[in-house]
């Protein structure tokens, strides 16, 4: 069955450098997400993607941010100049039918 | 504005026991309701949603819109089934809502 993947599966970054983080969506699926997981805490939706564009974005989800779709298959979150609060995991998610199926996740650490 | 909330963060049951994690959500229009479970160390993924109306792995769960809840119910609990579990909606198409998560401990 396919599934979702991202990679690294494991990110340190030294606060204020940029950070990409990868995602490979299920082939068919059209609609891709980004949510993020602080640790112990609940998972939080950041962006949704569409058509290549933006469909709906969070607070959360502020200048420092981008997704882009830089080809067929791989969906990238990048994040301008970390901040120690970006420790988290982040999700990718692709969308068909309504239905989320979930990457395995990111973890990033900003030291 | 769109909301979901779990009240209990952990809840801890006997194996063999029923089992129910509550979820009240907060919406003006009709959204779609969703459980998501997590075992440890695995990605999220679906559990089931309301309106496939079907049983997953022995849970099943109704939507009230009366009570704006949509609580995930098992009847007898298995060891297997401890994970977390997240509640959420979407309104068909746009972002998706989670709640906090319940975490489940079935113990032996």
């Amino acid at each position: 069955e396919p599934e979702v993947t991202q990679t690294p599966s494991h990110q340190v970054t030294q606060m204020g450098q940029e950070v990409i983080l990868r995602c490979v969506p299920i082939s068919n699926h059209l609609y891709f997400y980004w949510y993020r997981q602080i640790l112990g805490q609940k998972v939080e939706f950041l962006v949704s993607f569409y058509n290549n564009e933006i469909s709906e974005k969070s607070e959360i989800f502020d200048d420092q941010f981008s997704v882009e779709r830089p080809d067929g298959s791989n969906f990238t979150l990048k994040i301008r100049s970390t901040k120690l609060e970006d420790s988290a995991m982040y999700f990718c998610a692709s969308n068909r039918a309504n239905e989320q199926y979930f990457g395995p996740g990111t973890r990033l650490t900003v030291t | 504005a769109q909301r979901v909330t779990q009240p209990e963060k952990l809840l801890s049951v006997f194996k063999g026991a029923p089992v129910e994690l509550k979820c009240n959500y907060s919406y003006s229009g009709s959204p779609e309701l969703f459980w998501y479970v997590q075992y440890s160390r695995q990605r999220l993924q679906l559990l089931l949603r309301h309106i496939s109306r079907e049983s997953i792995k022995g849970f099943t769960a109704d939507l009230n819109k009366g009570e704006t809840s949509f609580h995930l119910k098992k009847p007898f609990a298995q060891e297997e089934d401890s994970a977390m579990y997240y509640c959420a909606l979407s309104n068909y198409g746009q972002n998706f809502v989670f709640g906090p998560g319940t975490r489940l401990s079935v113990l032996p």
